[in-house]
């Protein structure tokens, strides 16, 4: 099995919403990274988590805050987003913290009204 | 800091031709150089990688990239080009100096036409 499975793939939330996105992997993979995506632009790093504990944050807004429950599964939690929070957040894994070869989900869109 | 340059937006070539995608990167020390492709509405697939060893390396799908130190590139290439090819190109690098974090470059769009 060499899936990054995300769930779900669309949502669209209000701004007052709570909601959360998840991300399972069984590779076995140590580290698992959260990517936001505009259309046409490359992805830009949020979270990295390397053996279930919080190792880069990107400056990233407290309305995002990030969960790694297990070696297998990573969510996002998401409350009070903004219009401009809307795009396609991707979850990636790697064997180890040298994340170079990343596995990456399909993805999850995002609509924030 | 590190950076990478992908110098097209676009790319267009007919099938059959060969395809270069462009990539330019700065980083201090030694670089680990990717790329990684991307289809409409999915998300990023690794197609190769270079970490150290020959400068000619062979991904998936039948892509190659060369690795040119002096020139700092590491030129996407592909003999023969498939209607399947058209899609989102991004080069990406790492340099220890940035934490071994990834830094992707801006992105290619590759159309490839009948």
């Amino acid at each position: 099995d060499t899936e990054v499975t995300q769930t779900p793939k669309h949502l669209v939330m209000g701004m007052t919403n709570k909601k959360s996105l998840k991300c399972e992997q069984h590779m076995g993979h140590r580290a698992m990274y959260w990517y936001k995506q505009k259309a046409k632009k490359p992805p830009e790093l949020m979270f990295v988590y390397s053996y279930e504990k919080l190792s880069i944050n990107e400056s990233v807004p407290s309305r995002f805050s990030p969960e790694c429950p297990n070696s297998s599964l990573l969510n996002l939690h998401l409350h009070a987003l903004q219009p401009e929070d809307s795009a396609l957040y991707l979850c990636a894994s790697s064997q180890g913290l040298f994340p170079g070869e990343l596995f990456f989900g399909e993805g999850s869109r995002l609509t924030v009204l | 800091a590190q950076s990478v340059a992908q110098p097209e937006d676009q790319v267009n070539v007919a099938e059959g031709n060969p395809l270069t995608v462009k990539c330019t990167y700065s980083v201090s020390g030694n670089p680990y150089l990717f790329w990684y492709v991307q289809y409409p509405n999915r998300g990023l697939q690794f197609l190769l990688k270079y970490i150290t060893g020959d400068n000619l390396v062979k991904g998936s799908y039948g892509f190659e990239a060369e690795f040119n130190k002096s020139q700092t590139s590491f030129h996407l290439k592909k003999p023969s080009a498939l209607v399947s090819d058209s899609a989102l190109y991004f080069c990406a690098v790492i340099g220890k100096a940035a934490g071994n974090k990834l830094t992707f470059g801006g992105g290619t769009r590759v159309l490839v036409k009948p």
